[in-house]
């Protein structure tokens, strides 16, 4: 199948810190990728959607200053979480897709904010 | 009512059973369906995907979609515990249009 790269896999580091996560399509050019977080023991909950060379339309109740997007080739997008605090702790996990085909997940950063 | 419903479980089985996992949902105009496997800890991994109502088969892993009665069922066959994971359903409308998930069941094989 599809193979999707995200990375770090897991991140520590102290509140106020930016972090940025990549995730890139190793195998195919990606029209669209998706941007999750999964809380504990529940399913997943899309943050945004970004296309290649335009702006992510975010899903109600995500903070687009908070939550940056960057999807600048149709290989590689970025997430980054500015000014982290510990409520921004989660698993942040993104996907790839093109039309007519179904999405691929990477495996998913584990964000800890101390 | 949730779009999509899927019983968390969790779902115990012996090792070797048929093991039987189902979504309901609400909108007709879902036309993909898919279903995805995740381990702890990691991102779900894709193991079907249809857009049509009837059987796909993939080794151990059959999908059916009934779209009439919008349900859909994943079978395995000759479970594993390394099968052990939690099984997600996901629809969207068009082939690359916003996932709508399931809750998602636990599933565990038991040696």
């Amino acid at each position: 199948g599809a193979v999707v790269s995200q990375h770090p896999s897991r991140v520590i580091c102290k509140s106020g810190t930016s972090v940025k996560i990549e995730c890139r399509s190793l195998d195919f050019q990606a029209t669209t990728m998706f941007w999750y977080r999964q809380f504990p023991k529940q399913s997943l909950m899309l943050m945004a959607t970004s296309n290649e060379g335009s702006k992510a339309t975010y899903e109600q109740g995500v903070e687009k200053d908070k939550f940056l997007i960057n999807h600048a080739s149709l290989t590689l997008s970025t997430l980054t979480v500015t000014s982290a605090h510990p409520e921004d702790s989660s698993f942040y996990i993104c996907s790839a897709g093109k039309e007519a085909q179904p999405q691929h997940f990477g495996d998913g950063t584990r964000l800890s904010i101390l | 009512q949730k779009e999509v419903e899927q019983d968390p479980g969790p779902l115990s089985v012996p090792e070797g059973a048929i093991v039987s996992l189902n979504c309901t949902y609400s909108n007709s105009a879902f036309q993909y369906f898919m279903w995805y496997r995740q381990y702890s800890r990691k991102g779900p991994e894709l193991l079907m995907y249809t857009y049509s109502s009837g059987n796909k088969e993939d080794g151990r892993f059959t999908a059916q979609v009934d779209k009439s009665s919008k349900y859909i069922s994943l079978f395995i066959r000759d479970s594993q515990p390394s099968d052990s994971a939690t099984y997600l359903c996901a629809m969207a409308i068009n082939s690359n249009y916003q996932l709508i998930w399931g809750a998602g069941t636990k599933l565990i094989i038991k040696p």
